[in-house]
């Protein structure tokens, strides 16, 4: 049973415009919530995260928007490049567990030019 | 390279043999996860580390599953009697711990594929 449900499985989206993903969770213990960037032949790597006492975070072109109410949350990447084509998977985590992740399965974005 | 390392990149086995991973963390990280990877899907959590004390294993890990982190450094999963269901991507990440989330570094894995 996942416990955190990513949507949609794929994407493609032109150079310069937004990629936005959604991830929703059941379990309300979950108190991190992390973006992963994965490329073909390497690991996930930490692209940005959250925590739920903020409603939205913004590191350059990436923006996470939370929703605690709904138990939802998203990525907007925007201004998208080529570079960007790639896996990205959500996550939740709990206080006192936080490096043991509940990934989603995943969204891949493909970014044409 | 100062990142996590893991070897081999790429093991072939058949059904029924041993295989052991090894995972070399990043040398400050007190902490080591294993995740596993199948196809389509995100990493899942495995077992993890604080320095050489195994605090948690996830109820996939089967018996035929073990992982040692001997001295708080370097790790080793070993899987026995393998069998097709075991074919996956094995992940590595390892991190300093600490408040207010986690941030795991991972390694490229190991590719396990069992004949």
């Amino acid at each position: 049973q996942q416990q955190v449900k990513q949507s949609p499985q794929s994407l493609i989206v032109q150079k310069g415009g937004i990629s936005i993903i959604n991830c929703a969770y059941e379990n309300t213990a979950f108190d991190y919530f992390p973006w992963y960037q994965q490329f073909p032949g390497k690991g996930p790597a930490l692209l940005i995260a959250i925590r739920p006492d903020v409603s939205e975070k913004k590191e350059g072109r990436f923006t996470i928007s939370f929703n605690k109410s709904a138990k939802q949350f998203s990525l907007h990447i925007m201004d998208s490049q080529p570079g960007d084509s790639a896996t990205y998977f959500c996550a939740a985590s709990m206080m006192g567990s936080w490096g043991k992740l509940q990934f989603g399965a995943g969204t891949q974005v493909v970014v044409t030019p | 390279d100062t990142g996590v390392s893991q070897n081999p990149r790429h093991k072939i086995t058949k059904r029924g043999q041993n295989v052991t991973f090894r995972c070399d963390p990043i040398s400050e990280h007190n902490r080591l996860y294993w995740y596993r990877q199948t196809l389509g899907q995100g990493p899942e959590f495995l077992t993890y580390f604080q320095n050489e004390a195994q605090l948690e294993k996830s109820r996939l890990l089967s018996d035929r599953f073990s992982a040692e982190r001997p001295k708080g450094s370097f790790s080793t999963l070993e899987i026995q009697r393998t069998e097709q269901g075991d074919s996956a991507m094995y992940l590595c990440a390892s991190s300093l711990g600490g408040g207010g989330g986690e941030k795991l570094f991972f390694g490229s894995g190991t590719q396990l594929s069992v004949l």
